[in-house]
């Protein structure tokens, strides 16, 4: 499994638009990008996933360059319930590594 | 509510007990998942289910742990002789294609 490094926390206030940054300098041919956001007390949900290029969706939009090797997901005009953890993770579709997450909050 | 589902919501028992949780997959996934997340720690993959077979199994489950899907729908995961660190919040998931929809999980506390 390809491992993934993103920054452990970051701040946001509230309308503001969030970019996480997730390196995986090792990610294989047939692994897919894909981030999940997870609240405390509940399992986590599926946000977007991508290969390549650029994935937007109703709630987030996701950037990959030619490399691969990094990926960002963008949260267009955050609100307080955004705050959550958000993790990034490549593979195929079984066998999920999550990592420890970025740990959002966004601040009125 | 057609969503996964997970029963208990919580388990208290004490050490060296047997504990058996059972998730109810979205009726027409053929794909099911085991996790389990600690506190501060990302969900780990424990095992994976394709229909009825166990396709595959982590490290992190030793012999003391035991899951099946006998009929390709719910699973049931068992821990025999539980012990202080199997505390943990235990996530089932399922998928049909590359998204997998997770429960709302079982939380285990082990005294």
């Amino acid at each position: 499994l390809a491992k993934t490094t993103q920054p452990i926390s970051m701040d946001s206030y509230e309308g503001q638009e969030v970019n996480i940054t997730c390196s995986h300098n090792n990610i294989a041919t047939n692994d897919y990008i894909t981030w999940y956001q997870q609240f405390p007390s509940q399992g986590p949900r599926f946000i977007i996933q991508g290969y390549k290029t650029k994935v937007t969706n109703e709630v987030a939009s996701l950037f990959i360059p030619a490399d691969r090797k990094s990926s960002t997901l963008s949260l267009p005009r955050v609100s307080l319930s955004d705050t959550a953890v958000y993790y990034c993770l490549v593979a195929p579709s079984n066998n999920l590594f999550f990592g420890t997450g970025t740990r959002l909050t966004v601040i009125p | 509510d057609t969503g996964v589902s997970q029963d208990p919501r919580h388990k208290i028992t004490k050490r060296g007990q047997n504990v058996t949780f059972r998730c109810d997959p979205i009726s027409e996934h053929n794909r099911l998942y085991w996790y389990r997340q600690t506190l501060g720690q990302g969900p780990e993959f424990l095992t994976y289910f394709q229909n009825e077979a166990q396709l595959e199994k982590s490290r992190l489950l030793s012999d003391r742990f035991s899951a099946e899907r006998p009929k390709g729908s719910f699973s049931t995961l068992e821990i025999q002789r539980t012990e202080q660190g199997d505390s943990a919040m235990y996530l089932c998931a399922s998928s049909f294609g590359q998204e997998q929809f997770f429960g709302p999980g079982t939380r285990l506390t082990v005294l």
